[in-house]
């Protein structure tokens, strides 16, 4: 089954600790994105990759990182989380050629830093 | 000012009205436009691509004003089911970025 997969699917830490949340792919999508979605604020994108070794900063990448050492896996490092990153969190994936543009989801984080 | 703007809502309909929810983007140059559909705190999901001729998949119809710069999306017959949150994408010029509305929230009621 195609699909976008996101682990954890909640997470609960502390300010300082260092955090990964995994994102893996099986259709072998050049494109890959982090978002965060805040209520009344929408999707905003964190970092995106086109391809791999390929990343870019979005909207909003302040206290975030991300790696893109091979085409399926796009992980989103959070160094020293902060309260202020509490939130919930989305992977997604695209081939972005013509017919194929849509953005496939993962099924979320929701992340909190006490 | 936004790249994609849309009007929050709610909507709150009763089953079986129509509702037509609007979608602008502020880029002339987009290439290419969805309609998502998001649940609470769940992933989104595509609901329709939107071309330039409109299309039509049940009692969804979706159509592209280039002119205007707007797209809509049009619920006939309206389900209980359909309640959600509906967001508008949108794809950059430069194809690689994804541009998303802050999504209209639709409640229907019985």
């Amino acid at each position: 089954e195609a699909q976008v997969t996101q682990n954890p699917r909640y997470l609960i830490t502390v300010t300082g600790k260092k955090l990964t949340v995994t994102c893996s792919q099986n259709m072998n999508h050049e494109y890959m994105s982090w978002y965060r979605q805040d209520p009344g604020l929408g999707l905003r994108q964190i970092y995106y990759s086109m391809n791999v070794e390929v990343t870019d900063k979005g909207d909003v990448p302040e206290g975030y990182k991300v790696s893109r050492k091979e085409k399926r896996n796009f992980p989103l490092i959070l160094e020293s989380p902060s309260p202020n990153q509490t939130s919930l969190y989305f992977c997604a994936s695209s081939l972005l050629q013509g017919a194929e543009e849509k953005l496939f989801f993962g099924s979320g984080t929701q992340l909190s830093v006490l | 000012r936004k790249e994609v703007e849309q009007d929050p809502g709610p909507f709150n309909v009763p089953e079986g009205a129509t509702v037509a929810f609007n979608c602008t983007y502020s880029n002339s140059a987009s290439q290419s436009f969805f309609w998502y559909r998001q649940d609470c705190r769940k992933e989104p999901k595509l609901l329709m691509s939107v071309y330039s001729s409109g299309n039509e998949d049940g009692r969804f119809t979706a159509q592209l004003n280039r002119a205007s710069q707007y797209i809509s999306l049009l619920i006939r017959d309206s389900k209980l089911s359909d309640s959600a949150t509906y967001l508008c994408v949108v794809i950059g010029n430069n194809f690689n970025k994804f541009y998303f509305g802050s999504g209209t929230k639709l409640n229907v009621k019985p």
